[in-house]
């Protein structure tokens, strides 16, 4: 079935650093949806990507999606404090029509 | 605008026993509804899905059942609890068109001990 790799797993960073998560699929995606859980909350949608090789900005969060429709990534520029939590990307399964899940990226940021 | 109950916020039940949560969307009608359960530190597991009143599809054969009496009503049960029940359980509702952003309620923490 349908699965989507995301890496890292757990990133730390110190305040003021980048960071960047991937995710990775081995067919090609009709769209991509991005989501941030704050620790102890619940996901939150951030964004979709749906055309080839697209490009997205909201405020530091950069969102791309591949040429080939197969990976897409999100760098977050000068981390803060605030954007603590777990990133999840999801994909919609060819076979259900549902959404499948990553398993996230937990980012720390040392103030 | 759309809203999302979901009850309670935290839960703890002895193994054995019987759960329900219930979750409940206002400000639209004919939403897709879904639970999603997440252990500690990991990813979301789809557990069933609703595309109407009556009609469940179940991912992930387990000890849980769902039920949607209502439109915008779902329920999460199981006759009797195990000990790897527990996580946090999450429902969630979309819009019934392709690619729809799910939008999460607030989440259930269930400790069965």
């Amino acid at each position: 079935g349908q699965q989507v790799m995301q890496i890292p797993q757990y990133q730390h960073v110190q305040e003021g650093e980048d960071f960047t998560t991937y995710c990775n699929s081995s067919t090609t995606l009709s769209n991509i949806q991005w989501y941030k859980q704050r620790p102890g909350g619940h996901p939150v949608f951030l964004i979709q990507l749906v055309k080839s090789g697209e490009v997205k900005k909201q405020k530091r969060l950069t969102f791309q999606f591949g040429e080939a429709k197969k990976n897409s990534s999100l760098h977050i520029t000068a981390t803060q404090t605030t954007d603590v939590g777990t990133y999840f990307c999801a994909v919609t399964s060819s076979n259900t029509g549902k959404l499948i899940f990553g398993q996230g990226t937990t980012l720390q940021v040392k103030p | 605008s759309q809203t999302i109950h979901q009850w309670p916020a935290t839960l703890v039940q002895p193994v054995g026993s019987p759960l329900s949560l219930e979750c409940t969307v206002e400000g639209t009608s004919n939403p897709n509804l879904y639970w999603y359960r997440q252990a500690a530190g990991r990813g979301l597991q789809l557990l069933f899905y609703s595309v109407g009143i009556g009609q469940i599809s179940s991912e992930v054969p387990q000890n849980l059942s769902a039920s949607r009496p209502q439109d915008r009503q779902f329920i999460l049960s199981s006759k009797k609890l195990l000990l790897s029940d527990s996580g946090f359980y999450l429902c969630a509702w979309n819009w019934r068109q392709d690619n729809s952003p799910l939008h999460f309620g607030n989440g259930t923490r269930l400790t069965v001990t």
